[in-house]
């Protein structure tokens, strides 16, 4: 199985602040990388997509990059609704994981 | 606009079983794979099953294998997860989401989760 590991576990920034999360996969997984964002009590959003494509509706502060087994999601100018969890998940093989969550607060 | 509305959750005991089931609506759902994925309280997100659009293709995570029972009816419209000699372990918001899978497979809907507790 590909594990995926994320760094930081959590975070703390202020509105204005440029954020990067980290995410790491066990084996390649080509560009095979997707990003969510959970908000507390509800269900996980897809942000990004093939590494970094912005899913519809996202706005243009978030950003992914990377391939093979290191990956970055980053908020370019962080916002007061980004605070929130963030995940990674490879859709390269099965099972499709994810990373253990970044858990980004207000400082 | 797309929607899946999970339901079917509840309170059952170690060894019992629970059938989750998701309507889907805003979409063709015939043309997309399912996943069910579950968060423990104040945990992370586990993959636990999915299903191919036609149903034929069902793949499992190996900690619910061969106790969970993956299904749909695409005439309804509709997901289920069949879940057998549960575990204290498997206490978790169990959601249903669509895959996208044009170029990546990604989650790109999900529902709102049904929450499954397992206990004496």
């Amino acid at each position: 199985d590909v594990q995926m590991t994320q760094s930081p576990s959590s975070l703390s920034a202020s509105v204005g602040d440029r954020v990067t999360i980290t995410c790491r996969a066990s084996q390649d997984i080509v560009s095979h990388l997707n990003w969510y964002q959970q908000k507390p009590g509800k269900a996980p959003k897809l942000l990004i997509y093939y590494t970094s494509t912005l899913q519809d509706g996202v706005p243009s502060r978030f950003s992914g990059s990377g391939s093979g087994t290191d990956f970055t999601l980053t908020i370019s100018s962080l916002q007061p609704e980004d605070f929130a969890s963030y995940y990674c998940q490879q859709s390269n093989t099965t099972p499709l994981t994810f990373g253990g969550g970044t858990k980004v607060e207000i400082k | 606009q797309v929607q899946v509305v999970e339901s079917g959750g509840g309170l059952v005991k170690p060894g019992g079983s629970l059938t989750l089931s998701c309507a889907a609506s805003g979409f063709s759902f015939s043309d997309f794979y399912m996943s069910w994925i579950r968060q423990a309280p104040g945990k992370g997100l586990e993959w636990v099953s999915y299903i191919s659009s036609r149903g034929d293709t069902t793949y499992y995570a190996d900690s619910v294998k061969g106790r969970f029972t993956i299904s749909r009816d695409n005439a309804k419209n509709s997901l289920y997860l069949q879940m057998n000699a549960l575990r204290d372990e498997d206490t978790a918001v169990y959601y249903c989401a669509r895959i996208n899978d044009y170029g990546v497979y990604r989650f790109d809907y999900w529902g709102q989760g049904t929450l499954v507790t397992v206990s004496s």
